[in-house]
């Protein structure tokens, strides 16, 4: 049973970074898209992007400019970093695990991210 | 970007009765490899969401069979045939046709 464990910082100052991390615990890391997905009161669910373990990567283009995730295969890790936060990026962060025909099928206990002054 | 809408936005079920949520999205959801992309997502209270149904109409690993899909194109609808208590929380559908995937509103099942 694979399980997905996340953490990072919860409070953040606007203009700061965001910088969560997942990890896979029980499952095998290759052959699936490692995503992020938010949830946040005013715009719901909102998918963020993803990345493959062999490096392929989709990424919303409202956030491409600021987004980065990345994946280290030998800790079984995903990361996201997104730039210059404001009020509207918070909300829960959840990490997920996909495949391009069967949904995301696992996801991490989720992550809150507060951005206030 | 695809725009998913789901009705009703509120279910009262009576436990051991039928529900249907509605799904419909803004362009046709099947690819030119014969798939359709749309999947079915529940959030129980306090958790993340839980896969249900992928591809329209598959069942996800250990969902139980009173949840089914169904649709193509662009209408699609989740069915539970009987519903129990521990079925109470907000149902997303989610195209993964097109970058951004995106979610509907999402629709809130509570027990009568």
């Amino acid at each position: 049973q694979v399980q997905l464990q996340q953490w990072g910082a919860g409070l953040l100052k606007p203009s700061e970074t965001l910088s969560l991390t997942c990890a896979v615990h029980g499952g095998s890391f290759s052959g699936f898209y490692w995503t992020w997905i938010r949830q946040s009161p005013g715009k719901g669910l909102e998918w963020i992007g993803e990345k493959h373990h062999n490096g392929n990567s989709n990424f919303n283009p409202s956030l491409m400019s600021r987004l980065t995730i990345s994946v280290e295969t030998s800790k079984k890790q995903c990361s996201l970093r997104l730039t210059s936060v404001t009020a509207a990026d918070t909300g829960v962060y959840f990490c997920a695990r996909g495949h391009s025909t069967s949904g995301f099928d696992s996801w991490g206990q989720g992550t809150l991210v507060t951005v206030s002054s | 970007d695809i725009v998913m809408t789901q009705s009703p936005l509120s279910l009262p079920v009576t436990p051991g009765e039928p529900a249907s949520i509605s799904c419909r999205s803004s362009l046709s959801l099947l690819h030119v490899n014969g798939h359709t992309y749309l999947d079915w997502y529940l959030q129980k209270p306090g958790q993340s969401p839980q896969l249900l149904i992928y591809l329209s109409s598959k069942r996800a690993s250990g969902v139980p069979d009173r949840f089914s899909g169904s649709g193509s194109g662009t209408d699609f609808t989740l069915r539970i045939s009987r519903v129990e208590a521990e079925d109470v929380g907000v149902y997303y559908c989610m195209q993964a046709l097109q970058i951004p995937y995106s979610f509907g509103q999402g629709t809130k099942l509570e027990i009568k």
